[in-house]
């Protein structure tokens, strides 16, 4: 069964530290999705990233990054030189291709990032 | 501007009451979900649909009933059958490229309070 992992609940940082969030996953297919979500105090869900299972590259974008490892079914959000609005709850995520039809997600329970100035 | 939008933002509902929580899209998206969230807690799947007129059971279906008479809504009705209906429900879309589906779209959410 699919499974997504985010084992640190919360995490506080100062200003302009660098911080990354942990994502493991569990999958018996071999195509899949993973996504990363942003969850401010508003509530609404931002979409960050999509990354499908052939593609390993690293990716950033601005100060975030993106470190997906296969080998260890990881799929890591780095952001450099945090911000106080970059606070917020994030959210790994998994879609199986080839099980789910519908494009369900399985969420991780999230990671609470506190960045104080 | 494209979006997806949710009412009411916060909702009161007595025990024993239905309450039915609208979302709608004009991203001419073809899936449509239904999200609940507990506080601390990642998001559970309670309906999705991927055509008009025909939806599917999520994770936590129980004590909820959906409807896709149109594209562009999907409202979620909480039954008095539902334990526990206290939480945040948040709506989204996707839309569906080649056989594949992208990323899915999130709405502002609606607060549920059983009273």
């Amino acid at each position: 069964a699919q499974k997504v992992t985010q084992a640190q609940t919360e995490i506080s940082v100062v200003e302009k530290e660098d911080v990354t969030l942990d994502c493991v996953y569990e999958t018996r297919d071999t195509t899949y999705y993973l996504f990363w979500y942003k969850q401010p105090p508003s509530g609404e869900l931002v979409f960050l990233i999509r990354r499908n299972s052939f593609d390993e590259q690293n990716e950033i974008s601005g100060r975030y990054s993106w470190n997906f490892q296969k080998s260890t079914s990881s799929f890591n959000f780095t952001i450099t030189a945090s911000q106080v609005v970059d606070s917020a709850v994030y959210f790994c995520a998994l879609s199986e291709a080839e099980r789910n039809a519908g494009n369900m997600l399985t969420f991780g329970g999230g990671t609470r990032l506190m960045v104080k100035p | 501007d494209g979006g997806i939008t949710q009412s009411p933002k916060y909702l009161f509902r007595k025990e024993g009451q239905n309450v039915t929580l609208s979302c709608e899209q004009n991203l001419n998206h073809d899936a449509m979900y239904w999200y609940r969230q507990d506080p601390g807690q990642g998001l559970r799947l309670i309906y999705y649909s991927q055509i008009v007129n025909d939806f599917q059971k999520g994770d936590i279906a129980e004590g909820y009933s959906v409807s896709r008479e149109k594209k562009e809504s999907f409202p979620l009705t909480v039954t008095s059958a539902q334990k526990n209906p206290t939480a945040f429900y948040l709506c989204a879309s996707s839309s569906r490229l080649a056989g594949v589906y992208n990323e899915q779209f999130f709405g502002p959410g609606t607060r549920l309070t059983v009273l």
